[in-house]
């Protein structure tokens, strides 16, 4: 079994602050981990995944996410935000079966 | 690349009548195709498992009668919402997996349905 815990609901942060997004997971298998965005009544957007090697791992839109096994986690970062992402981000977890399991997402408010 | 879409994006019916959502893969061909369900303020839940040419997997609690699902290209899979009623009311999300790189979903824009 796998599980995904996003440990904030909400996160207001002001624009140009650096902002940290939390994600722990739990899995019996060896996982595949992803951060997606989702902007207001619109679908998912892939912004990085982890599969394997280095576990700093760059995506879009100037966010990353480190990957720790020892303390099961993949927060993702951003040094410096902006008004446009303004948005809801799940992590989401995979054992390579196909089943993503998603956490319950975190919103991030940017504020001007 | 990677792009999937859904149509429609927006779809108001009668209680009682069918809905049709159509999830296509425009620049890859997706053996595996996903089917979530959003209610507000609240996560992904999966739906089902759709893969071409044979019946779809659907997750515990998912009335396989009542969501059909059809995945009879490598390009399309469609959800039928079938006497649809007011509490179907929700987003739906469809994704797909690139051969080879299964590991990795690649959502559509999803289709909010209003059951009236």
């Amino acid at each position: 079994a796998q599980s995904v815990t996003q440990l904030d609901s909400q996160v207001p942060v002001f624009e140009e602050a650096p902002v940290e997004l939390r994600c722990n997971y739990s899995s019996s298998v060896s996982v595949y981990l992803f951060w997606y965005v989702q902007y207001p009544n619109q679908g998912l957007q892939l912004l990085l995944k982890y599969l394997s090697g280095s576990t700093l791992v760059k995506g879009i839109n100037g966010f990353e996410a480190e990957f720790n096994k020892s303390q099961t986690s993949f927060h993702l970062r951003k040094p410096s935000v902006h008004i446009s992402d303004t948005a809801e981000y799940f992590c989401a977890v995979t054992g390579g079966y196909q089943k993503v399991t998603f956490g319950t997402g975190t919103k991030l408010q940017v504020i001007p | 690349g990677a792009v999937v879409s859904q149509h429609p994006s927006w779809v108001i019916c009668k209680s009682g009548t069918s809905v049709k959502i159509e999830c296509r893969s425009l620049d890859f061909q997706a053996t595996t195709m996903f089917w979530y369900r959003q209610f507000p303020k609240q996560s992904l839940m999966l739906m089902a498992t759709s893969n071409e040419g044979s019946k779809a997997t659907y997750e515990q609690g998912v009335e396989k009668d009542k969501f059909l699902i059809n995945h009879a290209s490598l390009t399309l899979s469609t959800l039928t919402v079938t006497s649809a009623h007011p509490e179907d009311s929700s987003f739906y999300i469809c994704s797909a997996s690139r051969p080879g790189a299964q590991e990795t979903q690649y959502f559509g824009p999803g289709t909010r349905l209003l059951v009236l």
